[in-house]
C-alpha cells in the first residue's frame, strides 16, 4: 500500500538556520502531495501541497517539490524563526477513491534563540 | 468561522464505559475520517465516511464505531473503553483530492 517515510526527529537548530525535512513515499499512480504542521496542543493545519509532478508548494518562507524521479517532496526553509517550532507531517493522498490521505510519523522541530 | 468542530475536547473515562465522540463541519465537504495520534506513532485512520450514510474502516477501526447520518456529522463512539484507547483524537473532512484535510483541535481521552 501507499506510504510516506520522513526523517526521523527531532530536530534542533539555531534561530536564521537552514531546515531541510527529508520525505519519501511509495504509491501508485500519482498523488498530490502534503506537509501538515501541528503547533503545540493544537490540530494539524495545512502548511503546502503540490498536485503534480516538478510542481513546487510554497508558504510563510517554507517549500517543497514534488520529485516523481525521486519520490521525494522534502521541506525547507532558508531562515527559521523560534516560531517554527512544531511537529511537521508529509502526508500524500490515496489514490483509491477514499480521498485519504497517508501521513508520515512525523518530525518535531525545535529552534533555539 | 468555517471549519471542523471536535466534542468534548477533553474527556476521561473509566474502563468499560461508552462515549461518543461529535464531529462536525460547516464546508459541505463529502468526506470525513476519524484519526488517533499517539506518541512515536504519526496519525492512524480508525474509520472515514465518503459521503452522507457511508462508513469503511481505515487502519486501526477495532473498539470502534461510527456514524454518518448526516452529510455535516460524523461520529465516533467508544462501546467499552480500555486503557490503550487513550490517545488523542483529531476529526477532518475534505472536499476532493485537490484539497487538503481540514482539521479539527481534536479530543484528548484517558481511559483508566
Amino acid at each position: 500500500g501507499d506510504s510516506v517515510t520522513q526523517m526521523e526527529g527531532p530536530v534542533t537548530l539555531s534561530e536564521e538556520a537552514f531546515l531541510t525535512i527529508n520525505c519519501t513515499y511509495t504509491a501508485t499512480g500519482y498523488p498530490s502531495l502534503f506537509w501538515y504542521v501541528q503547533y503545540p496542543g493544537e490540530g494539524l493545519q495545512l502548511l503546502l501541497k503540490a498536485t503534480k509532478a516538478d510542481d513546487k508548494g510554497s508558504n510563510k518562507g517554507f517549500e517543497a517539490t514534488y520529485r516523481k524521479e525521486t519520490t521525494s517532496f522534502h521541506l525547507e526553509k532558508g531562515s527559521v524563526q523560534v516560531s517554527d517550532s512544531a511537529v511537521y507531517f508529509c502526508a500524500l493522498s490515496d489514490q483509491g477513491g477514499s480521498e485519504k490521505l497517508v501521513f508520515g510519523k512525523g518530525t518535531k522541530l525545535t529552534v533555539n534563540p | 468561522n468555517a471549519g471542523v468542530t471536535q466534542t468534548p475536547k477533553f474527556r476521561v473515562l473509566k474502563t468499560g464505559q461508552s462515549m461518543t465522540l461529535l464531529c462536525a463541519q460547516d464546508m459541505n465537504h463529502e468526506y470525513m475520517y476519524w484519526y488517533r495520534q499517539d506518541p512515536g506513532m504519526g496519525l492512524r485512520l480508525i474509520h472515514y465516511s465518503v459521503g452522507e450514510g457511508t462508513t469503511a474502516k481505515g487502519e486501526v477501526p477495532d473498539g470502534y464505531n461510527v456514524s454518518r447520518l448526516k452529510k455535516q456529522n460524523f461520529l465516533l463512539g467508544l462501546e467499552s473503553a480500555a486503557p490503550s484507547q487513550t490517545s488523542v483524537y483529531f476529526c477532518a473532512s475534505r472536499q476532493d483530492s485537490n484539497y487538503g484535510y481540514t482539521f479539527g483541535s481534536g479530543t484528548r481521552l484517558t481511559v483508566v
